[in-house]
């Protein structure tokens, strides 16, 4: 199974500042990554696709970048509706797996 | 509307079944990639059981031989039968469609919890 680690596990970050979280899989998934943010009490919502790909609807301040087993989803300024946990997924191969998340609250 | 309505879960003994659906409109499950995925209390996504708009299943080493996914044309309806139920199984359990993109999974249903309790 390709294990997906995420860094950090928690960052504390204000309004309009830049986030960077990071992904990383045990072996190499060409871009087949996908990022999701989810609210408390709510399902996961997919941002991006394809490691690049910006899902329809969803702001342009978040964007992604990599292949391979490295990866970055960044929000450029963060939005108080942006607090939230991350997710990340790969769907290279069976069994699909999600990174263990990634908490963005208020500092 | 595009959506995914689940149902079915609750609060059930040790060694015990239930039978989750997962209701889709506006588009047609059988011709989709659909997908269930859980979440335990506090903790991150995994990954469950998926079937092809062939038909075929896959299933987490987990929940292999235990749960069954399945899906009915007539009603749009996706399911995921789920027996010899263990505390471990305690989720919310949610149905998803794979997109077009990336082979991410694009629609979400809001979740059906499933509470594993003696």
């Amino acid at each position: 199974d390709i294990q997906m680690t995420q860094s950090p596990s928690s960052v504390s970050a204000s309004v309009g500042d830049r986030v960077t979280i990071t992904c990383r899989a045990s072996q190499g998934i060409s871009t087949w990554l996908a990022w999701y943010q989810q609210k408390p009490g709510e399902a996961p919502k997919v941002l991006l696709y394809s490691a690049s790909s910006l899902q329809s609807g969803v702001p342009s301040r978040f964007s992604g970048s990599g292949s391979g087993t490295d990866f970055t989803l960044t929000i450029s300024s963060l939005q108080p509706e942006d607090f939230a946990t991350y997710y990340c997924q790969q769907t290279n191969s069976l069994p699909v797996t999600f990174g263990p998340g990634t908490k963005v609250d208020i500092k | 509307e595009v959506q995914l309505v689940e149902s079915g879960g609750g609060l059930i003994q040790p060694g015990g079944s239930l039978r989750l659906s997962c209701a889709a409109s506006g588009f047609t499950v059988s011709n989709n990639y659909m997908s269930w995925v859980r979440q335990a209390p506090g903790k991150g996504l995994e990954w469950v059981s998926s079937i092809y708009n062939t038909g075929d299943t896959h299933y987490a080493d987990s929940v292999k031989g235990r749960f069954t996914i399945s899906r009915d044309i007539s009603n749009n309806t996706l399911y995921l039968q789920i027996d010899s139920l263990k505390v471990e199984d305690t989720a919310v359990y949610y149905c998803a469609r794979r997109g077009d993109g990336g082979r991410a999974f694009d629609l979400w249903g809001q979740g059906t919890v499933v509470t594993v309790s003696s």
